[in-house]
């Protein structure tokens, strides 16, 4: 069955250094991968999309790879600000034929002055 | 535009007891996805809704129920209700077609006693 896994352990960077997530999944083949940020108690907010045929994405300090050979999405914040500290999910259509989207667990990224 | 609103933003209850929570879409969104989230956990998803249909329900037992009305808001009904179900309950709405990007309300803080 499909799978997502995101690093469940705290990513703890200083301020000014590039942030790197990580989202792998198995047994699929997505047409497209999202990723979203979500602040403690609050929704999630979309960030980002990428597509199968793209290999990178970028938007401001934010910077997307999609590589569908190892399956796996990085997620980049460059410049990294205590502002960026926050739960990123991953997000893939789901498998099944529904048009719905499954979440991955989440990474929680922590930026330090 | 306004965004996906959901209320009431805390609902405490008993157990045994019943909860009803509403959300309304953003303007021209026909999905409604509604999710739980435990404290300190991903994203569970509960139940889609599209043209006033349930499209497909995640992996809850039948008193988690809701429904769509015909200007697209949504109201989640947990019936009997239990101590595990305290949670943080979120709606998002996407459009019917496309990558189905989802946009997130600010969710209900759901507490049971």
């Amino acid at each position: 069955s499909q799978k997502i896994e995101q690093n469940s352990e705290a990513l703890n960077i200083q301020e000014g250094k590039t942030a790197t997530l990580t989202c792998n999944y198995t047994n699929y083949s997505p047409a497209y991968l999202q990723w979203y940020r979500q602040d403690p108690g609050r929704g999630p907010v979309f960030l980002l999309l990428i597509r199968e045929n793209e290999k990178e994405k970028r938007k401001e300090r934010l910077k997307v790879t999609f590589d569908t050979t190892l399956k796996q999405s990085l997620f980049h914040i460059t410049a990294s600000q205590p502002a960026d500290s926050a739960t990123y999910l991953c997000a893939l259509p789901f498998s099944g034929g529904y048009n719905k989207l499954i979440f991955g667990a989440g990474t929680r990224l922590a930026v330090h002055p | 535009e306004a965004g996906v609103t959901q209320s009431p933003t805390h609902l405490i209850k008993t157990r045994g007891q019943q909860a009803t929570l509403r959300c309304s879409p953003i303007s021209g969104h026909t999905s409604v996805y509604w999710y739980q989230q435990a404290l300190g956990l991903g994203l569970q998803f509960l139940l889609w809704y599209d043209e006033g249909e349930e499209r497909n329900r995640g992996n809850f037992p039948p008193r988690f129920s809701g429904r769509q009305f015909p200007n697209y808001s949504s109201e989640l009904n947990v019936n009997a209700l239990e101590l595990e179900d305290s949670a943080l309950y979120l709606c998002a709405s996407s459009l019917y077609q496309g990558e189905r990007i989802q946009y997130f309300g600010a969710g209900t803080r759901l507490s049971v006693l």
